[in-house]
């Protein structure tokens, strides 16, 4: 089946600090999705993003299909950005969202 | 209002009992799911529904027993609990393929 790969799998940031997280994906998919999970365990959807780029506030994301990856930008990081960011991506002639395994951002005052 | 909305937000219990968990979305979505998130954090599709009909059984125990009376709430029944049950559970719904999922909070399971 399709593998997610999510990179770095930890980060640690200083409040004000950009970062961007990775995600590689192993075979063609419909459907890419950008999640935030919260100290309080939600998940938060961040981007609907299967190509392109688009932006949200601080955060900014880009898919690139054809190479199978995309992107998530965090600029002038918040301790409330704190957390885990998962990609999902929905394979072809599924209905499922296959996860990556996260990564896990802590952003210090 | 609440999306998608799950009840309850915690649960815990003996093993070997038999618990439900429930799941409504307000958003008019034709699709909903089951999704369950391990102690590492690892997140898996267990089921989805497309107009209540089961269309993903992803390999899940058959004490696992999803049931959708209307297009509306998707809820799950789990029989004979075990200790690796323990999990959080959450509840999704889309309006098609290639259309974004939204989730609920989550049902934290913890089995004694």
């Amino acid at each position: 089946g399709i593998q997610v790969e999510q990179s770095p799998p930890d980060l640690i940031l200083q409040e004000g600090a950009n970062s961007t997280l990775r995600c590689n994906f192993s075979d063609s998919v419909n459907n890419l999705q950008w999640f935030h999970q919260n100290p309080w365990g939600q998940l938060i959807n961040l981007f609907y993003i299967p190509s392109g780029t688009k932006q949200n506030g601080r955060l900014s994301a880009t898919t690139v299909a054809t190479e199978r990856y995309s992107l998530l930008y965090i600029s002038s990081s918040q301790t409330t950005d704190s957390g885990v960011y998962f990609c999902a991506v929905e394979p072809y002639n599924t209905d499922k969202l296959i996860f990556g395994t996260g990564t896990r951002l802590q952003v210090f005052p | 209002d609440t999306a998608v909305s799950q009840t309850p937000k915690y649960l815990v219990t003996q093993m070997g009992n038999d618990k439900s968990i429930k799941c409504e979305q307000n958003l008019g979505h034709d699709t909903m799911y089951w999704y369950k998130q391990d102690s590492k954090k690892f997140l898996k599709i267990m089921f989805s529904y497309n107009n209540k009909e089961l269309i993903i059984n992803e390999t899940v125990p058959n004490r696992f027993s999803p049931k959708s009376p209307d297009k509306a709430h998707l809820n799950l029944h789990i029989n004979s609990l075990e200790l690796g049950d323990s999990a959080v559970y959450f509840c999704a719904s889309s309006q098609l393929r290639e259309q974004p999922q939204h989730f609920g909070d989550g049902t934290r399971l913890s089995i004694l």
